[in-house]
């Protein structure tokens, strides 16, 4: 079946710019999260939602970070008044539930703030 | 907090076998989960270990010993295909993953 999927696999916008990401996860899964994957670094988590609501955002780096998942699918990571510092791969993982040991990552959007 | 540290580079030529430690010091542990990343794409599930001891899963072996914050990664008869970056991640609440910086792994012929 299909995997997870992200839209766009590129983004570069301009500092100051808002930027929305997308995220489809694998049908059925409940459990999906976002991390963030700099240059030579591992994935660092951001958010995690279960269903519908966001159950630990304590990764999201400010205030200018926001994430949605209004009907439990499909989920929207939104980044305000983007800085040079935010340019990263932004991945996107599903998983079927809390009793899972295995988190399907999607390829990432590339985002670049010029 | 949490903090993960693995050798940044591990070199090996095919047919091999090649061992990849991590340990890690965190508030917070219910597993260690092993990930692979080729150059530009999505990190893929290898395997995960939940109690202590050897998990084996075809030529990738992942072991853990909880009391000693320490766990590695076997992976044998190497392939030019395994060359890729290899990451360990602690499991924490809502599975959420810390994971460390990778080790990338390159097998010559």
């Amino acid at each position: 079946g299909a995997g997870v999927s992200q839209t766009p696999s590129n983004k570069v916008t301009e500092k100051g710019k808002y930027v929305e990401l997308r995220c489809d996860p694998i049908s059925g899964h409940t459990a999906l999260y976002w991390y963030r994957q700099s240059l030579g670094q591992g994935p660092e988590f951001l958010i995690y939602f279960q269903g519908t609501g966001a159950a630990d955002d304590s990764g999201l780096p400010n205030d200018r970070f926001f994430a949605v998942r209004p009907e439990g699918s499909v989920s929207t990571l939104k980044i305000q008044r983007t800085e040079r510092g935010d340019s990263a791969v932004y991945l996107c993982a599903s998983m079927l539930g809390q009793g899972s040991n295995e988190q399907f990552f999607g390829p990432g959007t590339r985002l670049t703030v010029l | 907090g949490q903090s993960l540290e693995q050798p940044s580079e591990v070199t090996a030529v095919e047919g091999a076998i090649v061992q990849i430690n991590c340990t890690y010091q965190t508030s917070g542990f219910y597993g260690l989960s092993w990930y692979q990343q080729h150059d530009g794409g999505a990190p893929t599930f290898l395997s995960y270990n939940a109690l202590d001891g050897l998990e084996e899963t075809g030529r990738f072996s992942s072991f853990l010993s909880r009391s000693d914050s320490y766990g590695y990664l076997l992976l044998q008869e190497l392939q030019m295909k395994d060359s890729a970056s290899y990451f360990c991640a602690v499991r924490g609440g809502y599975s959420t993953l810390t994971f460390g910086k990778g080790t990338m792994l390159l097998v010559s012929p």
